[in-house]
C-alpha cells in the first residue's frame, strides 16, 4: 500500500496559464475526491468520482476548472487561466467503500 | 446541509498537560464525525471516526473523543500533551449513508510548551 499520490508537490505559475494536476489512488479504491485548502481554513470540497463517473461536483468548481478520471484509475485536475485566487494546496483522497478517506500529501500551487 | 465549527483556531498546552479541542456540528440527520490531524506539508491523517457504535471513540496516539447528541458535539481529548502533537487538528462531518463529501471545520492549531 504506497498510499495516495500526487504530482507535482509544487507547482508555481503566472496568472493566466493552465496548470494540470495528477492523483494517483490507492490502488482498488474506486472513490476519489478533489480538494482546496486555503492558508488558515479547512479543505473544502471541489468534486468527487466512483470509478471513472464523476457525481458531484462543488459550487466551488467555477468552468476554469476540470477534472477527469479516466478508466476510473488515476485522476487530473486542471485550472484554465489560473487567476491569483486559485493559490491553494490541492488534495486528493481516495477510500474504498466505508468510511475511511486517505489523503495525499497535496500539491501547492502559487499563481503570480 | 451540514457544518462544523471548532472553537479556538490557536490552543496552547504544556507538555503533559491535558488537550481539548473543541468541535460542533450541525447536521440535519445523525452524521459520521471525523477528526484528522495535519502536520507541516504533509496531508491529512485520519485520529478517529465516530460511526454510531460506541460514543466513546478512542483513536491513535492515545486521543479520544466522545459523541455527544444532545449538545451537537464531539470534542477531541487526550490526557497527556507530548511535543510530537504539535499540528493542525480538523474535525469533519459526513452524512451517514452516502460517499459523499466530508466538511471540514477551519482547524485549530495546537502548540505544546515544554
Amino acid at each position: 500500500d504506497t498510499g495516495v499520490s500526487q504530482d507535482p508537490r509544487h507547482k508555481i505559475t503566472k496568472r493566466g496559464q493552465n496548470v494540470t494536476f495528477r492523483c494517483d489512488p490507492i490502488s482498488e479504491h474506486n472513490r476519489l475526491y478533489w480538494y482546496r485548502q486555503t492558508l488558515g481554513q479547512g479543505p473544502e470540497f471541489l468534486t468527487y468520482f466512483q470509478n471513472e463517473a464523476q457525481l458531484e461536483k462543488s459550487r466551488l468548481l467555477s468552468d476554469r476548472f476540470s477534472a477527469e478520471r479516466p478508466k476510473g484509475s488515476f485522476s487530473t485536475l486542471e485550472i484554465q487561466r489560473t487567476e491569483q485566487g486559485d493559490s491553494a494546496m490541492y488534495l486528493c483522497a481516495s477510500s474504498p467503500s466505508g468510511t475511511r478517506v486517505f489523503f495525499g500529501p497535496g500539491t501547492r500551487l502559487t499563481v503570480l | 446541509a451540514q457544518s462544523v465549527t471548532q472553537l479556538g483556531s490557536h490552543v496552547s498546552v504544556s507538555e503533559g498537560a491535558l488537550v481539548l479541542l473543541r468541535c460542533n456540528y450541525s447536521s440535519s440527520v445523525p452524521p459520521y464525525l471525523f477528526w484528522y490531524v495535519q502536520y507541516p506539508n504533509q496531508g491529512l491523517q485520519l485520529l478517529l471516526k465516530y460511526t454510531s457504535a460506541a460514543t466513546l471513540v478512542k483513536g491513535i496516539n492515545g486521543f479520544e473523543a466522545e459523541f455527544k447528541k444532545s449538545e451537537t458535539s464531539f470534542h477531541l481529548t487526550k490526557p497527556s500533551a507530548h511535543m510530537s502533537d504539535a499540528a493542525e487538528y480538523f474535525c469533519a462531518v459526513r452524512l451517514k449513508g452516502t460517499a459523499r463529501q466530508l466538511t471540514f471545520g477551519s482547524g485549530t492549531q495546537l502548540t505544546v510548551l515544554p
